[in-house]
């Protein structure tokens, strides 16, 4: 079946480092691929999403390039902020719109 | 606009009392889905609704869970005879179709 892998955390990093979140997955189609966080007493919100291969996904300063060949969608940024701290989940859906979720990367920046 | 909300927040109840959540959904969006987000157990995919039909139940841990959704927008979950296990946030989420979900704050559920 469908299946969505993360990086265990905590991530922890100091302020203005460079972020990596490895994401890989296993999907018998195409799926479209996706990026959520969770800030601290807050719902889910959509972080950045790619459809098809090759397409990147982008938002506040984040990306993620969704790789076909290595079925990876890995989360990046250049410069991370205290603010950035967070959960972060990826995740995967098919054509029944049910979305299969990694099991979260805990990421702290510390000042 | 308005975002997804979900009643109550929180929820405490005894083992083997039936509880209702509550999710009022974006309006005008057509598709609703309920996820359970567990320690241990991540995020899970529960039910999924389009319009007021549910063609996929397939996450519904048991038969001691089911949803109705009604004139295509508030949906309830109802969780009957309580068990610790189902101790959980339970997550709404709206969508336009298959567009993009935009998920509610939750309601944590905890069984004593």
């Amino acid at each position: 079946g469908n299946s969505v892998t993360q990086m265990e955390g905590p991530v922890t990093l100091s302020e203005e480092a460079f972020l990596t979140i490895n994401c890989t997955y296993t999907a018998t189609g195409y799926p479209s691929l996706f990026w959520y966080v969770q800030y601290p007493g807050e719902g889910l919100q959509l972080l950045l999403k790619a459809t098809k291969a090759d397409d990147k996904g982008s938002n506040k300063g984040f990306e993620a390039t969704y790789r076909k060949e290595t079925t990876s969608f890995h989360l990046e940024k250049g410069s991370v902020q205290v603010s950035d701290s967070a959960v972060y989940f990826c995740a995967l859906r098919e054509m029944n719109y049910q979305l299969i979720w990694g099991a979260g990367t805990k990421l702290i920046i510390k000042p | 606009g308005a975002g997804v909300s979900q009643s109550p927040s929180n929820k405490v109840t005894e083992k083997g009392k039936d509880v209702e959540l509550r999710c009022d959904p974006i309006s005008g969006h057509t598709a609703l889905y309920w996820y359970r987000q567990s320690l241990g157990q991540g995020l899970e995919f529960l039910i999924y609704f389009q319009g007021n039909s549910a063609p996929d139940k397939s996450g519904l841990p048991s038969d001691r869970f089911s949803a109705e959704r009604t004139g295509g927008s508030v949906s309830t979950l109802t969780i009957q005879r309580t068990q610790q296990e189902d101790s959980a946030v339970y997550l709404c989420a709206s969508s336009e179709s298959s567009y993009e979900q935009y998920f509610g704050p939750g309601t944590r559920l905890t069984v004593t």
